[in-house]
């Protein structure tokens, strides 16, 4: 069955220090691939996403992320963290079933220390 | 352009009683979600509508979960008799009608509708 992946659940980091969260996917063909990060009481919003062409993508907030196709991964770094980015993010990936299905992660909160 | 709106923010009920969150999405969005993200989750998917027809609703607990989309726009969800496991945040999203070359689409995200149930 198809299946999103992220192994931390909570990450703690220092502001200034790089960043990475891991998601592994589990899917036959090439998914479309997502980061959304949600603040305390808000919606999610998307950071970036993976559709096709360059492996590396840039997002909005300076985060990137690579997708491996032989790793089956989509991991969301961002090289130096401020206090402001602590959140819950998600990966997230859409499958054809008839219609596009979205599968979520269960998410990893990032603390920022000062 | 205007985002997804959702309403209400918080609802506190009793356990077995009756709740509906209302949302509207993003003019001109054919596509609407439902999800349910209990505390530590990430969001499952309750149920899709394309236009005001359901494209699947396969999670969706029918014996107490209901969702309608009139004229294809509005969309409630409703619970009927609330569990004390409904307690959750409802998340609605949209899309727009059209992937272009990718096919698939962004969601768009409301705030939520937190629900606690005593």
């Amino acid at each position: 069955a198809q299946s999103v992946t992220q192994p931390d659940i909570h990450i703690t980091v220092s502001e200034g220090a790089s960043l990475e969260l891991r998601c592994n996917y589990s899917y036959g063909a090439t998914p479309y691939l997502f980061w959304y990060v949600q603040s305390p009481g808000q919606g999610l919003q998307l950071l970036l996403k993976y559709f096709s062409g360059d492996t590396l993508v840039q997002g909005i907030k300076g985060f990137e992320a690579e997708f491996k196709r032989s790793q089956s991964s989509f991991n969301l770094r961002k090289p130096s963290v401020h206090w402001s980015d602590a959140a819950e993010y998600f990966c997230a990936v859409a499958i054809t079933s008839g219609t596009y299905k979205y599968i979520f992660g269960t998410g990893t909160r990032l603390k920022v220390l000062a | 352009e205007a985002g997804v709106a959702q309403s209400p923010r918080y609802k506190i009920i009793e356990k077995r009683q009756s709740v509906a969150f209302w949302c509207n999405p993003i003019s001109g969005h054919a596509t609407l979600y439902w999800y349910q993200q209990i505390l530590g989750q990430g969001p499952k998917l309750l149920i899709q509508f394309q236009n005001n027809g359901v494209v699947d609703d396969s999670q969706l607990p029918k014996d107490r979960f209901s969702a309608e989309r009139l004229k294809g726009v509005d969309s409630t969800l409703k619970i009927q008799p609330a569990k004390l496991e409904d307690s959750a945040v409802y998340l609605c999203a949209s899309s727009s009608p059209t992937g272009g070359t990718s096919g698939a689409n962004v969601l768009t995200f409301g705030a939520g509708s937190r629900l606690t149930v005593l």
